[in-house]
């Protein structure tokens, strides 16, 4: 079992370009979230998902938009990034008891 | 809401003990602790899911006052690998998390 994916590992954006990162998970499991996580801030909730076709925004979402066509992917997308939206990505799903299993991570860099 | 954790860093030398301290300001239906190593993802420690209830996870224990909204994380003999920053998280309800800001653990041989 690979567990949770994502990709890229490492992003390099200008000002106002857009992107997709992609995550994947292998375990089955209904909800899948993504994070951001800035020095000093812990992590963030961006958006989430509770199955597949469904999505709802968690306490970050603005800027940010996501889509959940399969139950093992989630899909976070940046339409036209700003500086502010440089941080580390983490994606995670979790199992009923909500204990999380989390992805390696995407360095975003927005110059 | 944001759970605030205390301290914010520790620095311990091996074999002592430590106490990570979270709280919330709104009703907790359960408290999870994560620890992170630098470069690395969160990973999962435990679920506190019942008021008052203690649990362990080699020589990392945590307990759960639902009264006072709080979780303590109780690292005993503390060890070398147990460096890293610990996060809880608070479900607030709908399977949502909402993280601390972190307590970065430093272990000196």
């Amino acid at each position: 079992n690979a567990g949770v994916t994502q990709t890229p590992k490492f992003r390099v954006l200008k000002t106002g370009q857009s992107m997709t990162l992609l995550c994947a998970q292998d375990m089955n499991h209904e909800y899948m979230y993504w994070y951001r996580q800035d020095p000093g801030m812990g992590l963030r909730l961006i958006h989430y998902s509770v199955g597949e076709g469904t999505t709802a925004k968690g306490e970050v979402p603005d800027g940010y938009n996501v889509s959940r066509l399969k139950k093992q992917n989630f899909l976070l997308g940046l339409e036209s990034a700003a500086p502010s939206q440089t941080s580390v990505y983490f994606c995670a799903s979790s199992n009923p008891l909500n204990e999380q299993f989390f992805g390696p991570g995407t360095r975003l860099t927005v110059l | 809401q944001q759970p605030v954790q205390s301290p914010q860093a520790v620095i311990l030398r091996e074999g002592e003990d430590a106490v990570i301290n979270c709280s919330s300001s709104k009703a907790l239906y359960s408290v999870h602790w994560y620890r992170q190593k630098h470069g690395e993802a969160p990973v999962f420690l435990m679920i506190l899911l019942k008021g008052g209830e203690q649990k362990g996870h080699e020589k990392i224990s945590a307990s759960f006052n639902e009264k006072k909204q709080q979780s303590s994380l109780y690292l005993t003999a503390s060890q070398l690998s147990y460096s890293g920053t610990y996060f809880c998280g608070t479900d607030q309800g709908a399977q949502k998390l909402v993280f601390g800001q972190g307590t970065r653990l430093t272990i000196n041989p």
